[in-house]
């Protein structure tokens, strides 16, 4: 089956430091990548959709110059957390979509920032 | 547009009875529609996925769901739960065409009490 992996699973970080999570399909080619955060308790929220070669599109409410996001190819795509703060601790998870169909998701990177 | 309701945020069954999570939909094209599980601290995991052919769709660990499209449900279910059941279970509706993303309910809390 269809493997996207994520990494790192967890980090810690100062505040004020930058985080870089990366999302690779391993064995398909990912036309389109989405990135999620999930508070605590709550549901997944959609941050931002990344097409290969081009800028990704984020949600509303979602800072672009703060969560940079990056598809150089279409088995990558990194979200960077810039200037982290406590606030930004959460559970990011991506996911990948094939282009033959499907939607296939990381293991999670859980961010907790300090 | 597409939207997922899940019914009740926390369900609660004791072992060995009848697992039913609720799931509809609503989407302006024919879906594609998922379940997923998350177990605590984990990334999403697939537990199974209509798309096209027979409405009833079996997945992993015994849960099976059923496409209803007069009732824009898809509701899952176990016959009878285990204590590893207990985690969170988030239905989603795609449009089905590759390039787009996934919506997903509010997600459902199962808890089994021994």
């Amino acid at each position: 089956g269809a493997v996207v992996s994520q990494h790192p699973s967890w980090v810690i970080c100062k505040s004020g430091t930058s985080v870089k999570i990366e999302c690779r399909s391993l064995d398909f080619q990912a036309t389109t990548m989405f990135w999620y955060r999930q508070f605590p308790k709550q549901s997944l929220m959609l941050m931002a959709t990344s097409n290969e070669g081009s800028k990704a599109t984020y949600e509303q409410g979602v800072e672009k110059d703060k969560f940079l996001i990056n598809h150089a190819s279409l088995t990558l795509s990194t979200l960077t957390v810039t200037s982290a703060h406590p606030e930004d601790s959460s559970f990011y998870i991506c996911s990948a979509n094939r282009a033959t169909g499907g939607a296939f998701f990381g293991q999670g990177t859980r961010l907790t920032v300090v | 547009a597409q939207s997922v309701t899940q019914l009740g945020s926390h369900v609660s069954v004791s072992e060995g009875a009848l697992v039913l999570l609720r799931c509809n939909y609503s989407s302006s094209v024919p879906p594609y529609l998922f379940w997923y599980v998350q177990y605590p601290n984990q990334g999403l995991q697939l537990l199974l996925k209509y798309t096209t052919g027979a409405t009833l769709v079996k997945g992993i660990n015994g849960f099976e769901a059923e496409f209803k499209k007069s009732e824009t449900s898809f509701h899952l279910t176990k016959p009878s739960a285990h204590m590893s059941d207990a985690a969170e279970y988030f239905c989603a509706v795609s449009s089905g065409n590759a390039g787009n993303m996934l919506t997903f309910g509010g997600g459902t809390r199962l808890m089994v009490k021994p």
